[in-house]
């Protein structure tokens, strides 16, 4: 079974600071990783994918991602946060082969201060 | 390129009645997923189609059931409505990879 671990229900970060959202996944085989932003009432946007290679994947926005198959995360990272950013934000996690849907994480709320 | 497209936005509904709600996806996406978002739960997973086939299933009753159409477009049935069917229900198409979301159907139950 597939699952996303996403351990903070909030993340406050200052704007111009780095932000960090953290993503822990268990899957058997190899991972399809994702992050999506959800802003008030609406659907959800993709960022960023993982599928292979480089570790570290660059998304929409400025946001990117690294992969550490040795600890199993995945963690949504922006050097510079804007007071904008501020949202939902979900990893989510397939299996690489089979017939398995998405399996998101139950989100981080994002604030990012002025 | 026009992206996912849900209707109604909107959907109000009495306790035990019916509802449908609709999904078109983007040209060429063969896949069709359907997510529930209730208040605090996060998104569930409740139906995949693919090219007119049901490929997997959530931990849903049978009163929630679906199809997907010759042209890919799919639609989502909810029977005998309970209270907590109330949530936002998010469509989202995919080709390979990522899938891409619709602004979603808020059903509200009363």
């Amino acid at each position: 079974a597939q699952s996303v671990a996403q351990p903070e229900d909030q993340v406050n970060v200052a704007e111009g600071n780095p932000l960090t959202v953290k993503c822990t996944y268990s899957v058997s085989g190899n991972p399809y990783l994702f992050w999506y932003v959800q802003y008030p009432n609406r659907g959800l946007q993709f960022l960023l994918k993982y599928i292979t290679g480089d570790n570290l994947v660059k998304g929409s926005y400025g946001f990117e991602a690294e992969f550490n198959k040795s600890q199993t995360s995945f963690h949504l990272k922006k050097p510079s946060a804007l007071v904008s950013d501020s949202a939902l934000y979900f990893c989510a996690v397939r299996r690489y082969s089979g017939n398995t849907p998405l399996v998101f994480g139950k989100g981080t709320r994002l604030s990012v201060i002025a | 390129e026009a992206g996912v497209t849900q209707s109604p936005t909107h959907l109000i509904k009495t306790r035990g009645q019916q509802a449908t709600l609709r999904c078109s996806p983007i040209s060429g996406h063969t896949s069709v997923y359907w997510y529930q978002q209730a208040l605090g739960l996060g998104l569930q997973f409740l139906l995949w189609y693919d090219e007119g086939e049901e490929r997997n299933r959530g931990n849903f009753p049978p009163r929630f059931s679906g199809r997907q159409f010759p042209n890919y477009s799919s639609e989502l049935n909810v029977n005998a409505l309970e209270l907590e069917d109330s949530a936002l229900y998010l469509c989202a198409s995919s080709l390979v990879t990522e899938a891409f979301f619709g602004q979603g159907t808020r059903l509200t139950v009363v």
